[in-house]
């Protein structure tokens, strides 16, 4: 059965950085594209980045560009996002997701919080 | 232009018939899927490839396509399929994965 798993999120202040995780379990993780989607509380889904399997390409949404990294580590089976230059409107649920051009298997999410 | 656009939110009476539709121009080059996501839940895959079901999605979800419009049909609404609904597709000349607004569905 897959399973992902997100942690890393919490409380930051404005400008500062935080770093997620996500472990996928049950598949073969470097086989997979992978992605990272965010809900603002009570809005809607937005893509925010995506990762192939060797890790050799890498896509972001505008609004993160230049601020957050996405990277993995196969044999560990994980996914990270590095935020970096945090903003009071990248607060939201972060969810990592399987992908083969649709997102197959969400994560459970992490919340991540921007606020002085 | 890349956007998608659903209505904000349609009801439907339990047992009946509802369409929730998106629409884009990019529908006519790239195929559609739909998420089912539940308060305090994550979402989940309910439709691909525009009118393909995963494994363990009843069968009275359904998709069809027709020009820039792409719909989400629940034939037979249960009181369970309440809940938001969003299209999506991967422009893969781009990268990007775009998400409609969403359609909250109320079953009455």
């Amino acid at each position: 059965e897959v399973h992902l798993l997100e942690s890393g999120g919490g409380l930051v202040q404005p400008g500062g950085s935080l770093r997620l995780s996500c472990t996928g379990a049950g598949f073969t993780f470097s086989s997979n594209s992978m992605s990272w989607v965010r809900q603002a509380p009570g809005k809607g889904l937005e893509w925010v980045s995506s990762i192939t399997g060797s890790g050799d390409k890498k896509y972001y949404a505008d609004s993160v560009m230049g601020r957050f990294t996405i990277s993995r580590d196969n044999p560990k089976n994980t996914m990270y996002l590095q935020m970096n230059s945090l903003r009071v409107e990248d607060t939201a649920v972060y969810y990592c997701a399987r992908e083969i051009n649709f997102f197959d298997y969400w994560g459970q999410g992490s919340l991540v919080t921007v606020s002085s | 232009s890349s956007e998608l656009t659903q209505d904000p939110a349609v009801s439907v009476a339990l047992g009946q018939t509802v369409r929730i539709t998106c629409q884009g121009d990019s529908l006519r080059k790239y195929f559609a899927n739909w998420y089912q996501q539940k308060p305090g839940q994550a979402p989940i895959l309910v439709i691909f490839n525009r009118n393909d079901r995963p494994s363990g999605i009843p069968d009275r979800f359904s998709g069809s396509t027709s020009g820039t419009t792409t719909s989400l049909i629940i034939t037979g609404a249960q009181a369970t399929d309440e809940a938001d609904y969003y299209c999506s597709f991967r422009d893969t000349s781009a990268g990007h994965v775009v998400f409609g607004g969403g359609t909250k569905v109320t079953v009455l």
